[in-house]
């Protein structure tokens, strides 16, 4: 099987600019859940979905968001960028959280915010 | 709040050395991950650990869930450079929240 993937992989915007980032979960898998990786504060819980309904929400501010579709892919969208989003965004897929707390990571979108 | 620690946050030896790291929290888990993280990439599952007193093994690799389900260990034999990466884990609860550690940055000096 094929792993989760993310796209892009790399990232540069200007304070102030919206982004969006892409996550396809490992075939099978319908929850997906996002991160974000600073050198300070580790790996920080974003939101959870699972069949296109946000199961779980973190501390974010509501700049922060996303979605998924039926295929159970999903997508991130951080509007009004600040120069503390610069981070790596990671995804994450596991096939029910009902079932099991496993999940397996995507590489990470690297975003850096000028 | 819920928080689970991981020490050493750092660590540097030589190739052939032994080493332990720690995952503690004042929780109980209901599972436990470790996950091994390059730079730049993903973090990559190792193992996950279910029962109390529960130990796995991965080649050079000893992870250990503690009796009460509330702390881990990882155990590595033998070091090698290739072992060198940040070491998470993470802890899940029985309402299916899921929390991560700071990680242990690990470097395997040749």
């Amino acid at each position: 099987k094929a792993g989760v993937t993310q796209t892009p992989r790399y990232l540069i915007k200007t304070r102030g600019q919206q982004v969006t980032l892409s996550c396809s979960p490992i075939s099978g898998h319908r929850s997906v859940s996002w991160y974000q990786q600073t050198p300070g504060q580790g790996l920080q819980f974003l939101f959870e979905y699972f069949s296109e309904t946000q199961r779980n929400k973190g501390n974010f501010p509501g700049r922060f968001s996303g979605r998924q579709f039926s295929n159970s892919r999903s997508e991130m969208n951080v509007s009004t960028l600040e120069l503390g989003d610069s981070a790596l965004y990671l995804c994450a897929s596991r096939p029910d959280p009902r079932r099991g707390a496993t999940q397996y990571f995507g590489p990470g979108t690297r975003l850096l915010v000028l | 709040t819920q928080l689970l620690e991981q020490s050493p946050q750092f660590l540097s030896i030589q190739e052939g050395e032994n080493l332990t790291v720690y995952c503690n929290s004042s929780s109980v888990f209901s599972s436990l991950q470790w996950y091994r993280q390059e730079p730049g990439e993903g973090p990559v599952l190792l193992v996950t650990v279910v029962t109390g007193g529960e130990v796995k093994k991965l080649k050079r690799l000893t992870f250990q869930f503690g009796d009460a389900r509330k702390d881990s260990s990882l155990h590595i034999t033998a070091a090698q450079p290739g072992d060198t990466g940040l070491y998470l884990c993470a802890g899940a609860y029985r309402d299916d929240k899921i929390i991560f550690g700071k990680g242990t940055r690990l470097h395997i000096l040749p």
